[in-house]
């Protein structure tokens, strides 16, 4: 099993271009999420999804959208870039979503917005 | 102000000692988890405790959940080089899914 993966591992973009943090799992797992992790605040949630076609946001979701058409996948898409959206991204996946259900995660992605 | 409080933020000790990392909050929560994360990857699970004053052992490393469920502790015992890396507490109250991180401690063992 590949695990957890995320493309690409390294990003710099412009203010106000958009793009994708592509994430995949080959676990068959139902949840899903995305974090960004900023130095001295550890990792805060952006959005979840409890299985394919449903999602929920996080406690930092603006400027940010998911979908979730497929269990293997959970892309992240920046509609406008802005500099506060430096930082680095991690997917994660976990069986069944309880809390106490194990968290996998991704190598991250290293996004600048300049 | 975060929901978990980790303390300290950062810690260099000498291969050989003993360690203890605390991760506290005002809020109750129904499980806490403990992750090391090493630079460029992602954070890996080490624990999860769910009952209130349980205390999981993982080799060097022991770890307790407050009675009161609003705090816990991660001790290394004999810490090794291989110890390095920032640590994480991450907790889900009551009634919540989401997960909700410390800011974690970075621990330097050196050699």
């Amino acid at each position: 099993n590949a695990g957890v993966t995320q493309t690409p591992k390294f990003q710099v973009l412009k203010t106000g271009q958009s793009m994708t943090l592509q994430c995949a799992q080959d676990m068959n797992h139902e949840y899903m999420s995305w974090y960004r992790q900023d130095p001295g605040m550890g990792l805060r949630l952006i959005h979840y999804s409890v299985g394919a076609g449903i999602t929920d946001q996080g406690e930092v979701p603006n400027g940010y959208n998911v979908s979730r058409s497929t269990t293997e996948d959970f892309p992240l898409r920046l509609l406008s870039a802005a500099p506060s959206q430096t930082s680095v991204y991690f997917c994660a996946s976990s069986r069944g979503g309880g809390t106490t259900d194990t968290q996998y995660f991704g190598p991250g992605t290293r996004l600048t917005v300049l | 102000t975060q929901l978990l409080e980790q303390s300290p933020q950062f810690l260099s000790i000498q291969e050989g000692e003993n360690l203890t990392v605390y991760c506290n909050s005002s809020s109750v929560f129904s499980s806490l988890q403990w992750y090391r994360q090493e630079p460029g990857e992602g954070p890996v699970l080490l624990v999860t405790v769910v009952t209130g004053g349980e205390v999981k052992k993982l080799k060097r490393l022991t770890f307790q959940f407050g009675d009161a469920r609003k705090d816990s502790s991660l001790h290394i015992t004999a810490a090794q080089p291989g110890d390095t890396g920032l640590y994480l507490c991450a907790g889900a109250r009551t009634g919540r899914r989401a997960l909700t991180f410390g800011s974690g401690t970075r621990l330097q063992v050196q050699p």
